[in-house]
């Protein structure tokens, strides 16, 4: 079945470090893919998302691009804030069925 | 307006019991999930509701658990005879159309249940 395969935390940047968290989606067709963060105390809210190949998504600095080669949706961002560290979780799914979900990277950013 | 609202917030129950886990989802979503998150495991998905759909049952991980949603809006997730490995937080969420399409999945604050 549909798996996604999401790069192991924790991740430990000073501020305005570069970010990347890889996340893979493995499936028998192309899903739509998504980015959810969980800050501290929070609840999931979505980050970011794609619905088809070499779509962008972009949101508060964080970028993610498709690619249809790999099913890859690496999130980036050119200099994370303090106020960025929370819990980032892949997702992907197929029109109709619910999201598989990766297990979640730790983000801690110290300034 | 309203969020996903979930409850209780926290329940602790001994193991063999049966618990009921509540969600009201965002008035107008067709769509409706449960999710286990357990420490270290990420979302388990569960069930998935799509309006007048049979529900996708394909997460759920025994016949102990068990999941309805009344008039297309409010849904409990029932877990029978509960056991410690059920403890996790347990996550409903909804959407305004189909899974795995543009719509967001709004998530609720979850019901952290613990099975002592």
């Amino acid at each position: 079945g549909d798996s996604v395969t999401q790069m192991e935390g924790p991740v430990t940047l000073s501020e305005e470090a570069f970010l990347t968290i890889n996340c893979t989606y493995t499936a028998t067709g192309y899903p739509s893919l998504f980015w959810y963060v969980q800050y501290p105390g929070e609840g999931l809210q979505l980050l970011l998302k794609a619905t088809k190949a070499d779509d962008k998504g972009s949101n508060k600095g964080f970028e993610a691009t498709y690619r249809k080669e790999t099913t890859s949706f690496h999130l980036e961002k050119g200099s994370v804030q303090v106020s960025d560290s929370a819990v980032y979780f892949c997702a992907g799914g197929q029109a109709g069925t619910a999201l598989i979900f990766g297990k979640g990277t730790t983000l801690s950013v110290s300034s | 307006g309203a969020g996903v609202s979930q409850s209780p917030s926290n329940k602790v129950t001994e193991k063999g019991k049966d618990v009921e886990l509540r969600c009201d989802p965002i008035s107008g979503h067709t769509a409706l999930y449960w999710y286990r998150q357990s420490l270290g495991q990420g979302l388990e998905f569960l069930i998935y509701f799509q309006g007048n759909s049979a529900p996708d049952k394909s997460g759920l991980p025994s016949d102990r658990f068990s999941a309805e949603r009344t008039g297309g809006s409010v849904s409990t997730l029932t877990i029978q005879r509960t056991q410690q490995e059920d403890s996790a937080v347990y996550l409903c969420a909804s959407s305004l159309g189909p899974a795995g399409t543009t719509y967001e999945q709004y998530f609720g604050p979850g019901t952290r249940l613990t099975v002592t």
